[in-house]
C-alpha cells in the first residue's frame, strides 16, 4: 500500500508567521498534490508537481508557495500566515496523472493560525 | 470550467436499507470521476473510478456507481448499507486535457444506524 507521510500532524501558527508542510512519500510516484479541506468546500487544489524542481498552481494558489526539492518530498509554504488559511491539508501523490491512477493520500495536517 | 455537486450535505439511514448518495458535474467533454471516501479520523480512500466503458463500475467495500451522461451523474450506491459504512463521500473530476487537477465536491455525510 501506498505511503505518504505528512508532517505535522497539527499546527497552531499566528497571523503574520511562516508555516511550512512537510510531505514524504515513499512509492516512487512522479506527481505530488497539495489540498485543502474546509467545512462545505470539499477539498480544493493548491499546487500540484510532476517532476522533482517543478510545481504548478492548483485552482487556488493564492498565499501558498510549493517546493519539490525530490521526488519523495513535496513542502507548502506559507510566508505571511492569515486567519483564511486554517484549514486541514492533505498531501496526496499518484504514479501518473490521475485519468490512469488513484490518488494516496495523507493523513493530513490541522492548521489553526490564530 | 469544471465542477461537481454532492447536493445532499447530509444522508441517514438504518443498516440493511440501499444507500445512494448523488453527484451531479459539470463538463463541456467526457469527464473522469471518482469517489472518494474519508472515515472519521482517517484520510481520503479510494472507492472506484469511471474513465470510459462501461457505465456501471463497480469499487471496493461493494460500493458501486453508476454513469449517466444523460444527465451528468455518477451516483454511489451499495445495497445493503453497513454501520461500518458511516462516513464522508466525496466525489471528483477530472477533465480530460487539465492535466491532474482533480475538483471535488464538498462531500456527503452518511450515517448508518444499526
Amino acid at each position: 500500500e501506498a505511503a505518504v507521510t505528512q508532517s505535522p500532524r497539527s499546527k497552531v501558527a499566528v497571523t503574520g508567521g511562516k508555516v511550512t508542510l512537510s510531505c514524504h512519500q515513499t512509492n516512487n510516484h512522479d506527481y505530488m498534490y497539495w489540498y485543502r479541506q474546509d467545512t462545505g468546500h470539499g477539498l480544493r487544489l493548491i499546487h500540484y508537481s510532476y517532476v522533482a524542481d517543478s510545481t504548478e498552481k492548483g485552482d487556488i494558489p493564492d498565499g501558498y508557495k510549493a517546493s519539490r526539492p525530490s521526488q519523495e518530498n513535496f513542502s507548502l509554504i506559507l510566508e505571511l500566515a492569515s486567519l483564511s488559511q486554517t484549514a486541514v491539508y492533505f498531501c496526496a501523490s499518484s504514479r501518473q496523472g490521475i485519468s490512469n491512477e488513484r490518488l494516496f493520500f495523507g493523513h493530513g495536517t490541522k492548521l489553526s493560525v490564530l | 470550467a469544471q465542477s461537481v455537486d454532492q447536493p445532499d450535505a447530509h444522508v441517514t439511514l438504518s443498516e440493511g436499507a440501499s444507500l445512494e448518495l448523488r453527484c451531479s458535474y459539470s463538463y463541456s467533454a467526457a469527464p473522469y470521476l471518482f469517489w472518494y471516501v474519508q472515515y472519521p479520523g482517517q484520510s481520503l480512500q479510494f472507492l472506484l473510478k469511471y474513465i470510459t466503458g462501461d457505465t456501471v463500475v463497480k469499487g471496493t467495500k461493494g460500493f458501486e456507481a453508476e454513469f449517466r451522461k444523460s444527465n451528468s451523474s455518477f451516483n454511489l450506491k451499495k445495497s445493503p448499507a453497513h454501520w461500518s459504512d458511516s462516513a464522508k463521500y466525496f466525489c471528483a473530476l477530472e477533465g480530460k486535457g487539465t492535466g491532474s487537477k482533480l475538483s471535488f465536491g464538498k462531500g456527503a455525510k452518511l450515517t448508518v444506524s444499526p
